[in-house]
This record gives structure tokens, sequence and C-alpha cells, in this order.
């Protein structure tokens, strides 16, 4: 059973500080990684890919990946409260066999 | 432009009815999917589609079952509707970087 991994939170940072979100998986042939903000009732949005080694920086967000270690992260600068949402990790093995974590809420406190 | 939609936002029925969402993108994407996110708010992939070839069917029961018209084009028929049934039914696609793009969901609620 290939499974993902994240603290369900809730993570609470002040704002303008560095969020850090943490996701573990188990599949060591896993090729891609996404990172997915959730808005309560809304759908999943695409945040960040990776998909080899070491950092990828868009914006404020900064994923990581650690294949070794079966390890991705996501590093949201500069907190903001329009941040506060669900994030979710999601892992790609071979084809389109995709497994979400159960996601971690993140809380920005103004 | 909506990327991916879906139709109906929102979905009631009754035990036992036989219901369908459907769902389209304009992205010019080659595969599509169906996941379901219960109430614990897990999101589970049921269904991937490439090409209009089912790639992956989840231990899903049979009496749901996808239909791919076309590449731009992904519905889901749920027949026998269960109480458990109940939950959030997103549609995505991708492009060959997997890259998912969602719908915005249908809320299942089976009475």
């Amino acid at each position: 059973q290939k499974e993902v991994e994240q603290n369900s939170g809730p993570l609470s940072v002040p704002e303008g500080a560095i969020a850090s979100l943490n996701c573990t998986y188990s599949d060591r042939v896993s090729q891609s990684f996404f990172w997915y903000r959730q808005y309560s009732g809304k759908s999943p949005e695409l945040i960040m890919s990776i998909y080899s080694n070491g950092d990828k920086e868009d914006g404020r967000f900064t994923a990581q990946l650690n294949k070794a270690s079966q390890y991705v992260s996501l590093l949201i600068r500069d907190s903001q409260p329009s941040d506060s949402a669900t994030y979710l990790c999601a892992v790609n093995g071979y084809g389109q066999n995709f497994v979400f974590g159960p996601g971690t809420r993140l809380s920005v406190l103004p | 432009d909506t990327a991916v939609s879906q139709t109906p936002k929102y979905l009631v029925t009754q035990m036992g009815n036989d219901k369908s969402i459907k769902c389209e993108q304009n992205l010019g994407h080659d595969t599509m999917y169906w996941y379901k996110q219960d109430s614990k708010k897990f999101l589970k992939i049921m269904f991937s589609y490439n090409n209009k070839e089912l790639i992956i069917n989840e231990t899903v029961p049979n009496r749901f079952s996808p239909k791919s018209p076309d590449k731009a084009h992904l519905n889901l028929h749920i027949n026998s509707l269960e109480l458990g049934d109940s939950a959030v039914y997103f549609c995505a696609s991708s492009s060959r970087s997997y890259e998912q793009y969602f719908g915005p969901g249908t809320r299942l609620t089976v009475t």
C-alpha cells in the first residue's frame, strides 16, 4: 500500500513568518511530487511541482525534495493570512497513479 | 473560460437511484481523473483515463463507471447509490507533466 503522510496540523504561524510543511512517502519509485492548496469548500489548486532532488522556488514558495529520505517539503515565506488553507502533498509513481496525503491545515495569524 | 468544469455542483438523491456527473476540460490534456473526497477530507483517486483508455481503476465498487466520449470529457455514472457514496467528487485533468488541474467539485448527498 503506497502511503503519503503529512502532519494534520493545524500549523499556526504569525503573519510574515516562514511556514514549513512536510511530507513523507513510502514508494521508492515515486517520480513526481506536487503541492496543492485547498481552501475550505473549494477544489485543490496546484502550487508547485518538483521532479528532481533539491530546491525549486516560485515566488514565496520553495519546494524541497530528497528522494533518498523519501521526503518532500514546502516552505512559504512571508506568510499571509490568505495562505491559510489545507496543503496537500501528492506523489506519483509510474503512470497516472497519484496518492495524496491527508493534508496539513495551515493557519496564518494576523 | 473555465479550464475544468463539472455539472452538477450539487446532487441530492435517494438510496438506490442512478446518477451521473459530467466533466469537461478545455486544456487539451490527454489524461482525466475522478477523485472522491470524503467527510474527513481525504482525497482518493478513483479512475484515470488516457486517450479514452482506462489507466487506473482503484478498488472502487463496480457501481461506479467512468465514460469518456472523447478526450475532453470524462463522465462518472453511479448505479444503486448508497449512503456511503456521499462525498465531494472532483474531476481533474493533466498533461504529460502530470500537473493536475481540478474542477470545482460535485457535492453528492445520498439520503
